[in-house]
């Protein structure tokens, strides 16, 4: 069973630059095509960030892509989320998943990202 | 692209069966045999639970049911169970990105 793990920065200031990395255990992000980012804000509903795939082509939610850059490192088994110039609207727990075909099979834990001075 | 519009909140009775619409546009719900459900208790992660508009991926029980008609997609809950009591978050591939669902609530009363 794949295990997916966030990590990174809980508190980030105004107009910083969010990073976070999405370990993969279990599994080679190698073996599938693609790997996205998701987003929850607090009491609020999911927001689809991005997605990358294993030979490093990507695609963004047109509401985020001028800020959001999405890499992955197939030597170390993660990939990463930047996401740049935050204010306190980008505050949320941050997911990483795992496509199984056109939907998100398997998810990380999340992490919470607060935006804040 | 705006958001798939879902019911705020459902109910039922144990035993009963709870429906949940999802509605899109033509450019994602009604195009794409892509629409996927995902169940969040919370605090946790959102697990999925139906996958290209009907299936179920293994282990999830045969109680969830999914179908689309047009512009809109729905869940059907069959013998409610006090922890199917969750959010539940549609979600449409829509060509280059994916669109999720505004959530509705589950109630078991």
């Amino acid at each position: 069973q794949v295990q997916l793990q966030e990590s990174g920065p809980g508190l980030v200031k105004p107009s910083g630059t969010l990073s976070l990395t999405c370990t993969v255990s279990d599994d080679s992000i190698s073996n599938i095509n693609w790997w996205s980012w998701v987003r929850q804000p607090p009491g609020q509903g999911l927001e689809w960030i991005g997605e990358i795939s294993q030979p490093g082509d990507t695609k963004y939610n047109p509401s985020l892509k001028s800020r959001a850059t999405i890499s992955i490192d197939t030597s170390k088994n993660y990939f990463s989320l930047n996401l740049g110039s935050v204010t306190a609207a980008d505050t949320a727990v941050y997911y990483c998943a795992r496509h199984s075909g056109r939907h998100f099979g398997d998810w990380g834990q999340g992490t919470l990202v607060t935006v804040s001075s | 692209q705006s958001a798939l519009t879902q019911p705020p909140s459902a109910s039922g009775s144990p035993g009963q069966s709870v429906t949940i619409s999802c509605t899109g546009t033509s450019s994602d719900v009604g195009y794409y045999n892509h629409v996927s459900w995902y169940q969040q208790h919370p605090g946790k992660a959102p697990k999925a639970m139906i996958y290209d508009v009907t299936k179920r991926p293994s282990g999830v029980p045969d109680r969830f049911s999914g179908a689309k008609s047009g512009n809109t997609a729905s869940l059907t809950v069959s013998g409610l169970q006090p922890e199917d009591e969750a959010d539940y978050y549609c979600t449409s591939y829509a060509g280059d990105f994916y669109v999720f669902g505004t959530g509705t609530k589950v109630i078991v009363v």
